[in-house]
C-alpha cells in the first residue's frame, strides 16, 4: 500500500468498538475543518466537515467534535469495522495566508477482527 | 470513484528525463490542486488553480511546472528531478476556494520514483 507517513500515531481498535481519533490545530482563525480518510492505494476521501460556529456534527456512524478553546478536533467512529482501517487526516481551512487548507500528519487506524 | 482521475498511476523516471502527470476532474469544479505526499511529511500543497488561474505556488522548485488549460484538466510537468522528489502526487478539485466550498475531492495519485 501507499506509505502516507512514517511514525504515524497508530490506533488499534477491536471490531465493533468505538474509535476516537484526535487532532490539534494551530490557527485560532480557522473557520472550517474537514476529516479525510485515506485507504491504501487511494487518495484522501472526504468524511465529514464542521464549521467553527458548531461544536458537534454527526454523520453516518461518525461524529466530529470541535473544541475551539483548546483548538482540538476529534473524530468518533461508532461500531468500527474492518473497512474503517485507513489513515485519517484532519484539515483546517484558513482564510488567510498562502496555504488555505492545512493537513495534519494523520493517524493510522487498524481494526482488529 | 471520486470523479477525479490521474494518469499514470505509477511512474519511474531518471533524473534527466522529462515527464508529465495528468489530472482530470468530471465534477464541474472550478479549482484544482497539486499535492505532494511523502513518507516524512504531511500532505504538502504545491499549486492551486482557480478558474484556470494559478493562485498559489507554495515555493515549489522550478523543476515542477504546472499547466491548467481548462477547469477540468491539470498537468504537472517534471524535468531534472531529484531522488527526494520521489513521492505520491495527488490531484484534487473543489467547487471553489473559499470556506465551505473548500471540500476537496482527490484522485488516486501518481506514485513517482526518481532514480
Amino acid at each position: 500500500g501507499e506509505s502516507v507517513g512514517l511514525h504515524l500515531p497508530t490506533l488499534s481498535v477491536q471490531e465493533g468498538d468505538n474509535s476516537i481519533i484526535n487532532c490539534a490545530y494551530s490557527n485560532s482563525a480557522s473557520d472550517y475543518f474537514i476529516w479525510y480518510k485515506q485507504e491504501s492505494g487511494k487518495g484522501p476521501q472526504f468524511i465529514i466537515d464542521i464549521r467553527s460556529n458548531m461544536d458537534k456534527r454527526q454523520g453516518q456512524r461518525v461524529t466530529v467534535l470541535l473544541n475551539k478553546t483548546v483548538k482540538h478536533l476529534s473524530l468518533q467512529i461508532a461500531a468500527t469495522q474492518p473497512g474503517d482501517s485507513a489513515v485519517y487526516f484532519c484539515a483546517e481551512v484558513r482564510n488567510s495566508g498562502n496555504t488555505p487548507l492545512v493537513f495534519g500528519k494523520g493517524t493510522r487506524l487498524s481494526v482488529i477482527a | 470513484e471520486t470523479g477525479v482521475t490521474q494518469t499514470p498511476r505509477h511512474l519511474v523516471m531518471g533524473m534527466t528525463n522529462k515527464k508529465s502527470l495528468k489530472c482530470e476532474q468530471h465534477l464541474g469544479h472550478n479549482a484544482m490542486y497539486w499535492y505532494k505526499q511523502s513518507a516524512k511529511k504531511p500532505l504538502e500543497l504545491m499549486f492551486v488553480y482557480n478558474f484556470k488561474e494559478q493562485t498559489e505556488n507554495n515555493s515549489v522548485p522550478s523543476r515542477f511546472s504546472p499547466e491548467c488549460p481548462n477547469s477540468s484538466h491539470l498537468f504537472l510537468h517534471l524535468h531534472t528531478l531529484q531522488p527526494e522528489d520521489s513521492a505520491l502526487y495527488l490531484c484534487a478539485s473543489s467547487p471553489g476556494t473559499g470556506g465551505v466550498r473548500y471540500e476537496q475531492y482527490f484522485g488516486p495519485g501518481t506514485r513517482l520514483t526518481v532514480t
